[in-house]
């Protein structure tokens, strides 16, 4: 059974670009998540998708957005990208009504 | 301003020896844990979970400590192996069963380190 799976692995990108990850769940998985991790930071939550509607948002400015498409894959947005977005970028999925979050291995982002 | 890096816990140990890893939780609405273990260049991987009307849950080789009164969570990994060496968080859920899942809130995070 495949895992998740998120593109790009890797990105560059200069301030005031905008940038879209992508994320692949878990067949079957109809919930996806996304986090942001930094070292100063931690690991921190920034939206979840299920029935491809946003069901909770964390703190963050409204650059970060995202959606969800009918098969359950899901993508986030970042406009007007800082300094301060550099991270990984981690997307995760399960089924609806489970803790048990199945993790990519994220997309790493550096804002030069 | 410059970010400040956030200084993990370590815990070092030698193969074979039991592991306690420690989190202390904020919430007392989180009704919901769970372990996660995360090696270099990949994303957290689900170790053990345990829900608020629990206190003790036990897997291989792992075992989880819920302690609600000062809000505080243990993982126990017996025999550590070098394989077990990663960065290990807690994270927490409110309302686990409601409208939340999929929002976790995790801890700082602390790097245990397995020397043959």
């Amino acid at each position: 059974k495949a895992g998740v799976t998120q593109t790009p692995r890797y990105l560059i990108k200069t301030r005031g670009q905008q940038v879209t990850l992508s994320c692949s769940p878990i067949s079957g998985h109809r919930s996806v998540s996304w986090y942001q991790q930094t070292p100063g930071q931690g690991l921190q939550f920034l939206f979840e998708y299920f029935s491809e509607t946003q069901r909770n948002k964390g703190n963050f400015p409204g650059r970060f957005s995202g959606r969800q498409f009918s098969n359950s894959r899901s993508e986030m947005n970042v406009s007007t990208l800082e300094l301060g977005d550099s991270a990984l970028y981690l997307c995760a999925s399960s089924r609806r009504g489970s803790g048990e979050l199945f993790f990519g291995e994220g997309s790493r982002l550096t804002v030069l | 301003g410059e970010s400040v890096g956030l200084h993990l816990p370590t815990l070092s140990v030698q193969e074979g020896d039991n592991s306690i890893i420690n989190c202390a939780y904020s919430n007392s609405a989180s009704d919901y844990f769970i372990w996660y273990k995360q090696e270099s260049g990949k994303g957290p991987q689900f170790i053990i979970d345990i829900r608020s009307n629990m206190d003790k849950r036990q897997g291989q080789r792992v075992t989880v400590l819920l302690n609600k009164t000062v809000k505080h969570l243990s993982l126990q990994i017996a025999a550590t192996q070098p394989g077990d060496s990663a960065v290990y968080f807690c994270a927490e859920m409110t309302n686990a069963g409601g409208t939340s899942y999929g929002k976790l809130t995790f801890g700082q995070g602390t790097i245990l380190t397995v020397h043959p």
